[in-house]
């Protein structure tokens, strides 16, 4: 079975620019969610999702950031407009349940605001 | 506000040796615990977990150990190889809670040969 699926694994960017992150889940999980890497404050939830429903966005810092789930095998984070502040790793996980331990993580996206 | 602190960026140790990796919490609602490891150019894997009712959790050469009063766990490595060589996360969870899973800044271990 396939892992969760991120694109792209590099992406530059000028700022203000429109960014679209993509990740496809591993079928048969229920939960998606969406973490930013930072050598300041480590893995950060932005997002989660159960049965494609946003759950909890507390973690989103700001209305730059948005996230969807139109189906169970696709989601996309968006960041518009970017800042260089947004520069980070992106990664997108997918469990069948909320439970840490069955936490699925992509190969992340590395993302340059310049 | 990091709920979640590892204060040790990086470690360094010779292969054969124990490895400790430290991590502080400060959220009491906190039971469930868990280590990721993370390669470079990878998604961070899970390592091994403890619940809070315990105090220690063993899997092979991995160790994790709960200091409930002290809100700390480590993570021994015993003995510590070349290919333990990564960046280890610790994470926390309030399980009965909203059981999203926080985690630290990360330890970056390299293991001598």
């Amino acid at each position: 079975d396939a892992g969760v699926i991120q694109s792209p694994r590099h992406e530059v960017t000028e700022m203000g620019q429109e960014v679209t992150l993509r990740c496809k889940p591993i079928s048969g999980h229920d939960y998606l969610f969406w973490y930013r890497q930072t050598m300041m404050r480590g893995l950060e939830l932005l997002i989660y999702f159960n049965n494609n429903v946003p759950i909890d966005d507390s973690g989103m810092p700001e209305d730059r950031f948005s996230a969807k789930m139109p189906n169970a095998s696709f989601s996309t984070l968006k960041i518009q407009p970017s800042e260089p502040r947004d520069s980070a790793v992106y990664f997108c996980a997918s469990s069948r349940s909320p439970q840490g331990e069955k936490l699925f993580f992509g190969s992340g996206t590395q993302l340059s605001v310049l | 506000d990091q709920q979640v602190k590892q204060n040790s960026p990086s470690l360094s140790v010779q292969e054969g040796r124990i490895s400790i990796l430290n991590c502080d919490y400060t959220n009491s609602m906190f039971d469930y615990f868990l280590w990721y490891k993370k390669y470079p150019a990878e998604g961070p894997t899970f390592l091994i977990s403890i619940s809070s009712i315990k105090d220690k959790n063993e899997d092979g050469r991995f160790t994790v150990f709960l200091n409930k009063s002290a809100k700390h766990l480590s993570l021994h490595i015993v003995p510590s190889q070349p290919g333990d060589s990564a960046v280890y996360f610790c994470a926390a969870s309030a399980r009965g809670a909203t059981n999203k899973l926080i985690f630290g800044t990360g330890t970056l271990l390299a293991v001598q040969p």
